[in-house]
């Protein structure tokens, strides 16, 4: 069984441009939620997505952006891209909405 | 607004001995409770979780006390080993919305031989 995966691990952008970060459940799981872990912070939430819907959102602007997938994968898209989006952006898994969740290791996003 | 708070930082404990982390919260909604470890360069992995309905959970040398009037949760670790030397977050959940974990900002447990 394979856990939560995410891709790229390690991202470079400048302020202004477009991210887009992926994410894939472990095995069986269809409710993804996506956190903001700023240097020294705990994560944040951005959002959760459940069956391909939106289920809940953290104060993060409209630019904060997400699908999922009928296979339950998922992308974090975020536009104009201010120096604070400069985190690491935890994905996290779980086998329904209110299950324990289960995390990858994180996109380390730098933005300059 | 905090509504989840560990107030130490780093503690520091010798191998055998008991650690003890601790996490206040505010938001009386919440009755589900998770602690989670972080290794550097990993994401954080489940240890122990609580549900409001119950004051103690364990699991091997983990140990989860949770004290709704006080609002205050804490994990014991007996005995601490060096491979428990990780930083510890503390999370919290209002089942009704079932969907954010609300985290602290964690405690970095260093276990000394």
């Amino acid at each position: 069984e394979t856990g939560v995966t995410q891709s790229p691990t390690h991202l470079i952008k400048t302020r202004g441009q477009q991210v887009t970060l992926r994410c894939s459940s472990q095995s069986g799981h269809n409710t993804v939620s996506w956190y903001q872990q700023a240097l020294g912070q705990g994560p944040q939430f951005i959002f959760q997505y459940y069956r391909e819907e939106e289920n809940g959102r953290g104060n993060f602007p409209p630019r904060f952006s997400g699908l999922q997938f009928p296979n339950y994968s998922s992308e974090l898209n975020v536009n104009a891209l201010e120096l604070d989006d400069s985190a690491l952006y935890l994905c996290a898994s779980s086998l329904a909405k209110g299950d324990i969740q289960y995390f990858g290791a994180g996109t380390r996003l730098s933005v300059l | 607004d905090q509504q989840v708070k560990q107030n130490s930082p780093s503690l520091s404990v010798q191998e055998g001995r008991i650690s003890i982390l601790n996490c206040d919260y505010t938001n009386s909604m919440f009755d589900y409770f998770l602690w989670y470890k972080k290794y550097p360069a990993e994401g954080p992995t489940f240890l122990i979780s609580i549900s409001s309905i119950k004051d103690k959970n364990e699991d091997g040398r983990f140990t989860v006390f949770l004290n709704k009037s006080a609002k205050h949760l804490s994990l014991h670790i007996v005995p601490s080993q060096p491979g428990d030397s990780a930083v510890y977050f503390c999370a919290a959940s209002d089942t009704g919305t079932a969907s954010k974990l609300t985290f602290g900002t964690g405690t970095r447990l260093q276990v000394t031989l």
